[in-house]
């Protein structure tokens, strides 16, 4: 079974521009969830995703965005990027998002912000 | 406001000895915890999880300790090898709200 795959897995982008990174869940998995890692803050959960419906979001600005497809595959969009923003994007899959399903995650997409 | 906190950045450990990391929360509503093992260009990856029914689990060379009057838990790892070495998140979430807290997580370097 294919594991999750995020595309693509390194961008450089400037102030400013805008950012869409993709997430692929494992076959069969509904749920997709999104968590941006820095350094000395462990990973930061951004949004949950379940049949196409947002059902939790982190405490980060209305820049970051997301969405999910009727085949589970979901997409994140930053807008007008920040210097901080620079960190490891990775999105995680489980069947349905409860606390007893394992979550799997992907190889991530580092992004850059110059 | 950091609801997981790991305050142990890193820790070495000699092979085949006992490998300890902790972990801290605040919400006492959490009532699902896990951890997490994560190698440098690799996503985390899932090692075990405890209901906040339980004080103990246990899995192989990995258990977990649920302490909920102290809002603390840990793993322990026995014995420790070489290839345990990688980076340790412990995360905590309520069910239902589908929103996992990670904590910094603990580099964790076992010497052979």
């Amino acid at each position: 079974k294919a594991g999750v795959t995020q595309t693509p897995r390194y961008l450089i982008k400037t102030r400013g521009q805008q950012v869409t990174l993709s997430c692929s869940p494992i076959s069969g998995h509904r749920s997709v969830s999104w968590y941006q890692q820095t350094p000395g803050q462990g990973l930061q959960f951004l949004f949950e995703y379940f049949s196409e419906t947002q059902r939790n979001k982190g405490n980060f600005p209305g820049r970051f965005s997301g969405r999910q497809f009727s085949n589970s595959r979901s997409e994140m969009n930053v807008s007008t990027l920040e210097l901080g923003d620079s960190a490891l994007y990775l999105c995680a899959s489980s069947l349905s998002g409860l606390a007893s399903d394992t979550q799997y995650f992907g190889p991530g997409t580092r992004l850059t912000v110059l | 406001d950091q609801q997981v906190k790991q305050n142990s950045p890193s820790l070495s450990v000699q092979e085949g000895r006992i490998s300890i990391l902790n972990c801290d929360y605040t919400n006492s509503m959490f009532d699902y915890f896990l951890w997490y093992k994560k190698y440098p260009a690799e996503g985390p990856t899932f090692l075990i999880s405890i209901s906040s029914i339980k004080d103990k689990n246990e899995d192989g060379r990995f258990t977990v300790f649920l302490n909920k009057s102290a809002k603390h838990l840990s793993l322990h790892i026995v014995p420790s090898q070489p290839g345990d070495s990688a980076v340790y998140f412990c995360a905590a979430t309520l069910s239902g709200t589908y929103k996992y807290i990670f904590g910094t997580g603990t580099r964790l370097k076992v010497l052979a």
